[in-house]
């Protein structure tokens, strides 16, 4: 069974930045697996921030960028906002039907 | 504006039924999928399956394949998420997404919490 694995919390201070990775069972996560990264707050839905590895969306903050880091796929917040505490979520594609979440980052910023 | 408006919470003992719908408007409803996922209290998203609405084609994620039964409406403008017999580990929050390419997800609905209890 594939299992994709974040870490499960991490903490940043206001202005500065933190990586948040998402890493794969099967192996090294390349372009190839599509990541899309979304972010929940706490009694909200999710939104999508980033897909594809590097795209953002319409409405996703300049601060937030996609990358490939050391074989697994990353978000990085540049300059956090006190806003940008909640959990993060990736999704990564499997080929066919097949998408698995991570098991989600909760970033506090403190 | 993009909108995907789920239908209400829901309350049911163990051995129901239920259908719970996801309404899209603002774009065209049947040249794009829409995926279901689950949040189960406290814990993270699962993938659950997909339907296109223009054909009803469906694919499952293996961990809900049987469980549950994904369909749509074209002519509603409406996809839904059915159980035929409900458990108390059904007991979550559902949404529905959208995708726009085979990679990409974007907009959310609001969510539907699902209550199962005797």
């Amino acid at each position: 069974q594939t299992v994709v694995t974040q870490e499960p919390s991490l903490t940043v201070s206001p202005g500065g930045t933190v990586t948040l990775t998402c890493a794969s069972s099967t192996g090294a996560v390349t372009s190839g697996y599509y990541p899309n990264w979304f972010q929940q707050k706490p009694g909200q839905a999710p939104r999508a921030l980033i897909y594809s590895t590097i795209n953002k969306h319409s409405w996703t903050p300049a601060r937030f960028s996609g990358s490939l880091l050391g074989g697994k796929a990353a978000l990085t917040l540049s300059g956090v906002q006190p806003e940008d505490e909640a959990e993060y979520y990736c999704l990564l594609y499997y080929g066919g039907a097949q998408l698995i979440f991570g098991g989600g980052t909760k970033l506090t910023v403190l | 504006e993009v909108q995907l408006v789920q239908s209400g919470a829901e309350v049911k003992k163990p051995g129901e039924s239920l259908k719970i719908s996801c309404n899209g408007s603002g774009y065209s409803f049947t040249t794009y999928w829409i995926g279901w996922v689950r949040q189960m209290p406290g814990k993270g998203l699962e993938w659950m399956g997909i339907i296109y609405p223009g054909d009803s084609d469906t694919r499952y994620s293996p961990s809900f394949q049987g469980q549950v039964t994904i369909s749509a409406d074209k002519s509603i403008s409406t996809a839904y998420l059915q159980w035929s017999s409900l458990k108390a580990s059904d007991t979550a929050m559902y949404y529905c997404v959208r995708r726009t390419t085979v990679t990409t997800f974007d907009y959310w609905g609001q969510g539907t919490l699902v209550t199962v209890s005797s």
